[in-house]
C-alpha cells in the first residue's frame, strides 16, 4: 500500500514568511509524529498525535511553529515567521498506535530552506 | 528524559570486512532501542529493534545489534559489509511508559562508507 507522503518535497522561502508543510501518514495509522533534522545533526522529535487525544508539543523549538491534525488523517505544521535556524528536512512519521513498540514510517521528507 | 549518543560520525570500512557503529543511551526510565537506516536518496527505514527477550536482535541483511543493559549500549555489527550496506545509520530509544507515547529520541547519525 502507499506510504508516508509528504508535499511539498522541497520549499525555499524568504525569512519572515510563512510556510506550511502537510503529512498524508498510512490509512489506519493513528499516531503521526513531526521531527526535523538540521544539517549535520540527528532528527530532533517536535509533536505528536494520537487519535483525539490532545498531541503532545513538547519537542516544538518555540511558538512560531505549530501543528494540526484533522481526525486520523492529514496533518500541516506550519511555522511563522520563518527564520535562518529554521532551514533543516522536516520528516513525518506514521504508527498505528502511540505504543513505542510500534514501527514508525517515515516519509521522505520536506527540505526547507530559509534565505 | 533520554538522550543517545552515536560515538562515530563516519565509519569508512572495505568491502567484506566487519563493522561495529556505536550507540550508547541514557534514561531514566525503561526503553525500547531501534536502529534505523537511510540509504542515499531515500528515506528513513527501521532496520532492527529490541523490545524485550533476546538481547540479540537480527536484521534481514545481516546486521545483529546486542542490548547491554550495564553498559547501557546497542551496538550494530555486521561480520561482513557490502557496498549496498553504504548509508546512514540512526540509533533511537522510545520510553516505556505508555502515556509518554512512541516518540523516538535520536543519536546524530553514523555514516557507514563502504569502500571497494
Amino acid at each position: 500500500g502507499a506510504g508516508v507522503s509528504q508535499s511539498p518535497s522541497n520549499k525555499v522561502t524568504e525569512k519572515g514568511k510563512d510556510v506550511e508543510l502537510r503529512c498524508d501518514p498510512i490509512s489506519g495509522h493513528t499516531a503521526l509524529y513531526w521531527y526535523r533534522q538540521r544539517l549535520g545533526q540527528g532528527l530532533e522529535f517536535l509533536i505528536y498525535f494520537q487519535g483525539n487525544s490532545a498531541p503532545d508539543k513538547s519537542g516544538l523549538p518555540s511558538d512560531r511553529f505549530s501543528a494540526e491534525r484533522t481526525g486520523e488523517s492529514v496533518s500541516t505544521l506550519t511555522i511563522q515567521r520563518t527564520q535562518q535556524e529554521d532551514s533543516a528536512v522536516y520528516l513525518c512519521a506514521s504508527s498505528l498506535g502511540q505504543v513505542g513498540t510500534d514501527t514508525q514510517y517515515f516519509g521522505p521528507g520536506t527540505r526547507l530552506t530559509v534565505l | 528524559a533520554q538522550s543517545v549518543t552515536q560515538l562515530d560520525s563516519q565509519v569508512p570500512v572495505f568491502e567484506e570486512a566487519p563493522v561495529e557503529l556505536r550507540c550508547n543511551y541514557s534514561s531514566s526510565v525503561s526503553v525500547y532501542l531501534f536502529w534505523y537506516v537511510q540509504y542515499p536518496n531515500q528515506g528513513l527505514q527501521l532496520l532492527l529493534k529490541y523490545l524485550s527477550g533476546s538481547t540479540l536482535v537480527e536484521s534481514i541483511n545481516g546486521f545483529e545489534a546486542e542490548f547491554n543493559k550495564s553498559q547501557t549500549s546497542f551496538h550494530l555489527r555486521k561480520p561482513s559489509v557490502h557496498i549496498s550496506d553504504t548509508a546512514e545509520y540512526f540509533c533511537a530509544v522510545s520510553s516505556m511508559i505508555y502515556n509518554q507515547g512512541g516518540k523516538l529520541i535520536f543519536g546524530q547519525g553514523t555514516e557507514l562508507s563502504v569502500k571497494p
